[in-house]
């Protein structure tokens, strides 16, 4: 099983700041990550895919890098929405889909 | 617009059975990778199962030989029936499809699109 391991598990940000999260997997999942935001008591909501490829419908403040087994989502000025959790998945396995245990970004 | 709709959660003992059902509008779920994922109280998310457009099934080492995922075509609504539920199993249970996409000459499965809003099930004596 690939382990993903996301850092910080908090982060505190000031609106209109930049918030960068960090996930690392346990082996190379090459660019086969994704990223998602979760609101309490909402399903999660895909935001990258591809590793840096946003999807539809999300704002070009949310941007993914990285591959091999480093993987960064920065938001880059924070919105009172974007208050939320976030993880990161990768699908570099198939059929042992892992997530990662979420990073919460709270207002500072 | 796609939507994700799940029902039949609830409170079940130890032992029991509960079957899931997840009602889909704006695509048709035989045509695409279907899938289960839950989360259990204040964790992160673990994949259970997923069914192949063509049928195949798979699922995850924590619930392989309780769960059964299946689709019901005419209804276009995708299931999990849950058997000898265990403790561990306390979870919101969302359905998602599943994307799988080609890119540069080779082929990935997959991030899941659209999630439902999740049903609760929650095993205790």
């Amino acid at each position: 099983e690939i382990v993903m391991t996301q850092s910080p598990a908090t982060l505190s940000v000031s609106p209109g700041e930049r918030a960068t999260l960090s996930c690392r997997a346990s082996q190379s999942v090459s660019s086969n990550l994704a990223w998602y935001q979760q609101k309490p008591g909402q399903a999660p909501r895909l935001l990258i895919y591809g590793a840096s490829t946003r999807a539809t419908g999300i704002p070009a403040r949310f941007s993914g890098s990285g591959s091999g087994t480093e993987f960064t989502l920065t938001i880059s000025s924070l919105q009172s929405e974007d208050f939320a959790v976030y993880y990161c998945q990768q699908y570099n396995n198939w059929l042992a889909w892992t997530f990662g245990q979420g990073t919460k970004v709270e207002i500072k | 617009d796609v939507q994700l709709v799940e029902t039949g959660g609830g409170l079940i003992q130890p032992g029991g059975s509960l079957r899931l059902s997840c009602a889909a509008s704006g695509f048709t779920v035989s045509s695409n990778y279907m899938s289960w994922v839950r989360q259990a109280p204040g964790k992160g998310l673990e994949w259970v199962s997923v069914i192949y457009s063509g049928g195949s099934t798979y699922y995850a080492d924590s619930v392989k030989g309780r769960f059964t995922i299946s689709r019901d075509n005419s209804k276009n609504t995708l299931y999990l029936q849950m058997n000898s539920l265990r403790a561990e199993d306390t979870a919101v249970y969302y359905c998602a499809r599943l994307i799988g996409y080609c890119s540069g000459g080779s082929c990935y499965l997959g991030y899941f699109d659209y999630w439902g809003q999740g049903t609760v099930v929650s095993v205790s004596s």
